[in-house]
């Protein structure tokens, strides 16, 4: 089943601003928008954000999400050491009758 | 919480049952699921199944893998046959959120790994 498509890594320095995106088409993202998920090496994923834009309580609020199109942006802003990690995407597929997940972006923290 | 059992090392062709007991949610009520990780790899769902029952699967374990659920015992179920090695990975269960997209809450996994 085909995933959605995020950058594989992605580079900021500390106190800078990450933006990843997450791209797939008018059957999952463009109809749905996506959750994003962070995850630490060893550790289950976190939800960070669910139906788009939508946050979890306790979830930070240096987080924030969007959508344009068929394209989900997750935003990270004052990043900090513990956002060094792995962040996908995820929805449900219409036209699959499936759940996807974006590959992944590993977010280093310089 | 979502903990999960049953993985473990299990030859090809072989079969396992992944268990997920749940606490403080309601197993029956939610849609659940199952998503696994691969080594060094990203997520990847599995399956699922809804509040009224209704089940879903991935392609890549279509005919082989089964999921269920125990009311009683308020657990979730994947029963997993004809194991491959590409079936190697974390098996998580999953809660997913109201409207039933999204993955809000996850266990901490149970290792399967396909292998002679």
């Amino acid at each position: 089943q085909a995933g959605l498509t995020q950058p594989p890594s992605v580079s900021m320095g500390l106190r800078q601003t990450a933006t990843l995106t997450c791209t797939g088409n008018n059957n999952n993202v463009g109809s749905r928008g996506a959750a994003w998920l962070q995850q630490h090496p060893g550790l289950p994923p976190k939800l960070l954000f669910y139906r788009n834009t939508n946050r979890p309580p306790g979830s930070s609020e240096r987080f924030s999400s969007s959508r344009s199109g068929n394209t989900a942006s997750l935003t990270i802003t004052g990043l900090q050491p513990e956002d060094d990690a792995d962040y996908y995407c995820s929805t449900w597929d219409t036209s699959l009758s499936a759940w996807v997940f974006g590959g992944g972006t590993k977010l280093t923290v310089l | 919480q979502l903990v999960e059992s049953g993985g473990g090392l299990i030859q090809p062709g072989g079969s396992l049952r992944l268990s997920c007991a749940a606490s403080g949610l309601t197993v029956s009520s939610n849609y659940m699921g199952w998503v696994r990780q691969a080594p060094g790899k990203g997520l990847e769902w599995v399956s699922a199944v809804n509040n009224g029952g209704n089940t879903y699967y991935a392609d890549s374990v279509k005919g082989r893998f089964t999921i269920s659920r125990d009311n009683y015992n308020n657990t979730m179920y994947l029963q997993m046959n004809s194991l491959r090695a590409d079936d190697t990975a974390v098996y998580y269960c999953a809660k997913l959120e109201t409207t039933g997209y999204d993955f809000d809450f996850w266990g901490q996994g149970t290792l399967v790994a396909v292998s002679s």
